[in-house]
């Protein structure tokens, strides 16, 4: 079956760093997705991997290894506005087919 | 308006009802999503259409309608819904034409089934 998982929840303190994981296992890859979402409002994109490797924007990276399903999104310099779900996401093969995680929520504490 | 846009927002509706959810993009796509979000439960693709056409169809009951008539507007048309279909859905859109295509969210139209 098509599965991703990511911890439910992690609580981090103001100025530091948080690794949020996530592992995937689908029927075929064609990129992965994370998406911040804060109580009661829409996803937001934040990042996209198809290539091993980290991809570095702002604050935020997101690092993928296709050969172990992994990847992870990393945070610096947290803010308290950064409490927030984040999703991790995988569209699988061929089509418009998005999976998604339950989602981490992340914490962020004075 | 920019961005996607979703109404009503909220929606209170009985189990013999008919209904209608609405999503508007003002950004030049060509595909759109309807997905459900339920609590603590994964955001769960519905349907999604390209260029109009519908591409996906993820074994969703029949009690939901799609339907797409151009590429700016979605409608999820609902009827004899049950309690457990109470949830966020919420409707994206991306570019189209590629499937590796990042998806821009709609606010969400929260639905209670009474």
């Amino acid at each position: 079956g098509q599965n991703i998982d990511q911890p439910t929840e992690m609580t981090a303190t103001e100025g530091a760093i948080v690794q949020i994981n996530c592992t995937y296992q689908t029927s075929g890859f064609n990129g992965l997705f994370w998406y911040q979402q804060h109580a009661g409002e829409a996803p937001t994109f934040l990042s996209y991997n198809v290539l091993d490797g980290l991809e570095e924007k702002g604050r935020f990276s997101s690092f993928l290894s296709r050969s172990k399903g992994y990847s992870y999104l990393l945070l610096k310099e947290l803010q308290m506005k950064d409490s927030a779900s984040y999703l991790c996401a995988v569209r699988s093969s061929g089509g418009f087919k998005t999976i998604f995680g339950a989602g981490t929520r992340l914490f962020v504490k004075a | 308006e920019t961005g996607v846009t979703q109404t009503p927002r909220h929606l209170v509706m009985g189990m013999t009802n008919k209904k209608s959810l609405k999503c508007e993009q003002h950004l030049g796509h060509n595909a759109m999503y309807w997905y459900k979000q339920s609590a603590k439960k994964p955001l769960e693709l519905m349907f999604v259409y390209n260029f109009k056409e519908q591409t996906e169809n993820n074994s969703v009951p029949s009690r939901f309608s799609p339907e797409c008539p151009n590429s700016s507007h979605l409608f999820l048309h609902l009827h004899t819904l049950q309690p457990e279909d109470s949830a966020l859905y919420l409707c994206a859109s991306s570019p189209g034409g590629q499937t590796t295509d990042t998806q821009y969210f709609g606010p969400g139209t929260r639905l209670t089934v009474l």
